[in-house]
C-alpha cells in the first residue's frame, strides 16, 4: 500500500530564510510526487510535480524540490520565504486517479 | 490545467438536512473525484465519480450517505445526506488535467453542522 509522511506538522521560519518541507513515501513502483499549497480558506493549488528524468524539478513560486529513490523522499525547497508562504502543504504521491496525501505541514512566517 | 469551480463556498446547515455541493470544470475531463478534509487533517478520497456509471467509493463511505452525480464531462454534484456535526469539513471536488496524469483542485465547500 502507498503511504505519505510529513514528519514536520508546523513549521516556523523568518521572512528571507530558506525553507526544506520533507516528504518521504513508501509506494510499489516508481512513483509520481506532488507537492501541493493550501492557503487558508482555499483549494489545494499544484506546486509541483515529479514523473520521471531530471530528480530536481522546478515548481511556481520559487519552489523547488529534489526526488531521492535511494531515501524515499521527496522534500520541498525554497531559498528565500515571503510572508505570503504561510500556508498549509501537501505532499502527494501515487498515479492520477489514486492520489495518497501525507498528513500536511503547516508553515508559519515571522516577520 | 483545469480550471475548477464549486458552489456553495460554504454552508452553515442544521442536523439532518441535507447539502448538494455542485463542481464545475471549464473543460471535459475523463476523471472527477470528491475529498473530505476534516478540521486541520488531509485529504481523504470519498469517491471516484464516472460519467455515465455510479460512482466508485472509497472504504468508509456508502452511497447512502454521498450520493454522486455525474451527468457530462464537466459538472459533478456530491450530496452529504442526513448530516450530523461530524460531517463538519471541507469539501474538494478535483480532475485531471488534459494530460490524464495531474489532479487539479476546485476551492473547496466549507461545511458546518449544527
Amino acid at each position: 500500500a502507498q503511504s505519505v509522511t510529513q514528519p514536520d506538522i508546523h513549521i516556523t521560519v523568518s521572512e528571507g530564510a530558506s525553507l526544506e518541507l520533507r516528504c518521504n513515501y513508501s509506494y510499489g513502483a516508481t512513483p509520481y510526487l506532488f507537492w501541493y499549497v493550501q492557503s487558508p480558506g482555499q483549494g489545494l493549488q499544484l506546486l509541483l510535480k515529479y514523473f520521471s528524468g531530471d530528480t530536481l524539478v522546478q515548481g511556481i513560486k520559487g519552489f523547488e524540490a529534489e526526488f531521492k529513490r535511494s531515501q524515499s523522499s521527496f522534500n520541498l525547497r525554497k531559498p528565500s520565504v515571503h510572508w505570503s508562504d504561510a500556508a498549509e502543504y501537501f505532499c502527494a504521491v501515487g498515479a492520477a486517479n489514486m492520489l495518497t496525501f501525507g498528513g500536511g505541514t503547516r508553515l508559519m512566517v515571522k516577520p | 490545467s483545469a480550471v475548477i469551480s464549486q458552489k456553495p463556498s460554504r454552508d452553515i446547515c442544521q442536523r439532518g438536512t441535507s447539502l448538494t455541493i455542485q463542481c464545475q470544470v471549464d473543460s471535459q475531463v475523463t476523471m472527477m473525484f470528491w475529498y473530505r478534509q476534516q478540521p486541520g487533517q488531509s485529504l481523504t478520497l470519498i469517491a471516484t465519480a464516472n460519467q455515465g456509471s455510479e460512482a466508485t467509493y472509497e472504504s468508509g463511505f456508502v452511497i447512502d450517505k454521498f450520493p454522486i452525480s455525474r451527468p457530462n464531462l464537466t459538472f459533478s454534484t456530491l450530496t452529504v445526506s442526513n448530516m450530523s456535526p461530524e460531517d463538519s469539513s471541507i469539501y474538494l471536488c478535483s480532475a485531471h488535467g488534459l494530460a490524464g496524469d495531474t489532479q487539479y483542485f476546485g476551492p473547496g465547500t466549507r461545511l458546518t453542522v449544527l
